[in-house]
């Protein structure tokens, strides 16, 4: 079976700073790893995801997610956060890259400080 | 071109009443995925279709609910009897034949019974 786990369901950070969303996966397999962005009221969007090919792994809007495998973590950063960044984001589990279910976390609500 | 394309975006039944979700996959994807997000929590998986045939549906419950998506027109997500702990938002993800490393979800159906 495979899990994970966010820690932190709300996060707040001042505009400019670092956003750091952690990620902590369980799985008996190679994982697949996701990130995904919701905003208020609207569908999810990929934001990145982890398929054994490189372990920091960049995605869209400035952010990017380290796979460590020794400390079964797929954190989420970006080195200074924008207002427009404020949204629920969800961190997700797969097998394999085929077509099979995902499993996602609980999410973190990300909040931005003027 | 269109993404996955999910109607109605809000739903309003009263309880007993029946619901009709309505999915229609991106064009060229022929794997679609029902999820459900209840307040607060994350989305929790619960049927995986290819055309005429279910693939996986452990996570529907065992009454009520029931999805198909036919050879012709969108995938539908049934739902039977609503009673007021169905009320979540539902969400649709299609995916391509050879599989994908990241789903395309659609912005989903509010689905609120009184």
């Amino acid at each position: 079976a495979q899990s994970v786990t966010q820690l932190g369901s709300h996060v707040s950070v001042s505009e400019g700073a670092l956003v750091l969303l952690r990620c902590n996966y369980s799985s008996s397999v190679p994982p697949y790893l996701f990130w995904y962005v919701q905003y208020p009221n609207q569908g999810l969007q990929l934001l990145l995801k982890y398929t054994s090919a490189a372990t920091l792994v960049k995605g869209i809007n400035g952010f990017e997610a380290e796979f460590k495998k020794s400390e079964t973590s797929f954190h989420l950063t970006k080195p200074s956060a924008h207002m427009s960044d404020a949204a629920e984001y969800f961190c997700a589990v797969r097998r394999g890259f085929g077509n099979e279910k995902l499993t996602f976390g609980t999410g973190t609500r990300l909040t931005i400080i003027p | 071109n269109a993404g996955v394309m999910q109607n109605p975006r809000h739903l309003v039944r009263r309880r007993g009443q029946e619901a009709r979700l309505r999915c229609s996959p991106m064009k060229g994807h022929s794997h679609v995925y029902w999820y459900r997000q209840l307040p607060e929590e994350g989305l929790k998986f619960m049927v995986y279709l290819q055309k005429e045939n279910i693939i996986d549906e452990s996570g529907m419950p065992k009454e009520r609910f029931s999805a198909e998506f036919p050879k012709e027109g969108p995938s539908i997500l049934r739902i039977q009897q609503v009673v007021r702990g169905d009320s979540a938002a539902y969400f649709c993800a299609s995916s391509p034949p050879e599989g994908n490393y990241g789903y395309t979800f659609g912005s989903g159906t509010r689905l609120t019974v009184v």
